[in-house]
């Protein structure tokens, strides 16, 4: 089983729709949690970190389930400009700082 | 990101050549971090570094050496010895001392003549 597992999609989704992406890891003793995206040919750049009480920054919203191992992000109201990959990231506990990087869900969203 | 600043953006790279990325941040963060990506696949970590004149081998560091002389600086050598060196290079920085987000210079992407 890989560390961090998404779906690698493609979604395809029209303008102003809801969706909806998860990610499963396997390491329970895992400490942080990170949604990043990424645009075609680009760095990967933060788009939030999750917390266990669930956080929301606008149009995003992140949920952790510990007892279920898995991470969620919602984005409400699709703009073309989210289309990008979503990368679920994971810090595991310890010094060493190394984060588990998942393989991406690749979203589009169609005018 | 600002404040990482990775050099030059395209590298090209004779068959027997060694090669240096450069990446210099200004963000006074402790560590630095190298990926390789491929198209279509994720991050692969090559090699890291906690603090000046320390760093790690990641998953992938075969053919591949760094050093870490200053806290601003964690320049990476693709050897000849990294016979698939075609990927898109990515450096990232990380402040304090636990599990904190990574920030991305802008990359490198690096090809074979």
């Amino acid at each position: 089983r890989k560390e961090v597992e998404q779906d690698p999609g493609p979604f395809n989704v029209p303008e102003g729709a809801t969706v909806a992406f998860n990610c499963t890891y396997s390491n329970s003793a895992s400490q942080s949690f990170f949604w990043y995206r990424q645009d075609c040919r680009k760095e990967p750049k933060l788009l939030m970190s999750v917390y266990s009480s669930g956080n929301e920054d606008g149009r995003f919203t992140a949920q952790l389930n510990r007892a279920s191992q898995y991470i969620s992000l919602l984005i409400r109201d699709s703009k073309l400009s989210d289309s990008a990959t979503y990368l679920c990231v994971v810090g595991n506990a310890g010094n060493n700082r190394k984060l588990i990087w998942g393989l991406g869900t690749s979203l589009a969203v169609n005018p | 990101d600002g404040g990482i600043t990775q050099s030059p953006k395209y590298l090209f790279r004779k068959e027997g050549q060694n090669v240096t990325l450069s990446c210099e941040q200004n963000l006074n963060h402790d560590a630095m971090y190298w990926y390789r990506q491929d198209p279509g696949q994720g991050l692969r970590l090559i090699y890291y570094s906690q603090i000046v004149n320390d760093f790690q081998k990641g998953d992938i560091a075969e053919g591949y050496s760094v050093s870490r002389e200053k806290k601003e600086s964690f320049p990476l050598t693709v050897t000849s010895a990294q016979k698939n060196p075609t990927a898109f290079y990515l450096c990232a920085t990380q402040w304090g001392q636990g599990n904190q987000p990574q920030h991305f210079g802008d990359g490198t992407r690096l090809s074979i003549l």
